[in-house]
């Protein structure tokens, strides 16, 4: 079965960065685009950013666009989330999730996730 | 891009159907038929029930079902059982800046 391993999420100071991971395993890895979702304390889902299988097509959300970079080393079968200038509505449980196809961009679904890392933004 | 609307709760009785409903614009839900329907247990994460408007995945009951009229898509669990009892959210591809948006949630509890 498909498994998504996040980490790198912690407490950090607003305006101070992070770099969150999302370590894939038991599937082919670079034939799927990849996305990040994630969810404030007791509230619903937010896309956050979605990467091709090939890195050669990106996607931000509003709210994360220009503050946030999402990378992949098909190398070493990992997805990435670079958030600098982070805010305190940025605090929430960030999900790695698997796309259903190659390419990102119409039609991305999210077949596999992975149980999320916590990113708290507090002073 | 505002969240899509759904009822915040739909509760029924084991065996009963419900419904529940996903109200976008023509700028997304109206738009395309890339309307996709999570389940999300307490604690949990979510797992994909629909896409493409009414596909299911594979493993997925086919008590789940899925519609879409005009602006707004809807969600239809028959034979209701306990373990439906979760959080459901529609989301949709949209034609704004933000590529995907997801609904504000639905509870839904077994009586």
């Amino acid at each position: 079965e498909v498994q998504l391993v996040e980490s790198g999420g912690g407490l950090v100071q607003p305006g101070r960065s992070l770099r969150l991971s999302c370590a894939a395993s038991r599937f082919t890895f670079d034939d799927y685009a990849m996305h990040w979702v994630r969810q404030a304390p007791g509230k619903g889902l937010e896309w956050v950013s979605g990467i091709s299988w090939n890195s050669g097509s990106r996607g931000y959300a509003d709210s994360v666009k220009g503050r946030f970079t999402i990378s992949r080393d098909n190398a070493k079968n990992s997805l990435y989330l670079q958030m600098n200038s982070l805010r305190g509505e940025d605090t929430a449980l960030y999900y790695c999730a698997k796309d259903m196809k190659a390419w990102f961009g119409e039609g991305d679904y999210f077949d596999y996730w992975g149980q999320g890392t916590l990113v708290t933004v507090s002073s | 891009q505002s969240a899509l609307t759904q009822p915040a709760s739909v509760s029924g009785s084991p065996g009963q159907s419900i419904t529940i409903s996903c109200t976008g614009t023509s700028s997304d839900v109206g738009g395309y038929n890339y309307v996709s329907w999570y389940q999300q247990h307490p604690g949990k994460a979510p797992k994909l029930m629909i896409y493409d408007v009414s596909n299911r995945p594979s493993g997925v009951s086919n008590r789940f079902s899925g519609s879409k009229s005009g602006n707004t898509a809807s969600l239809t669990i028959s034979g209701l059982q306990a373990e439906d009892e979760a959080d459901y959210y529609c989301s949709s591809y949209t034609s704004s800046s933000t590529s995907y948006v997801f609904g504000t949630g639905t509870k839904v509890t077994v009586l």
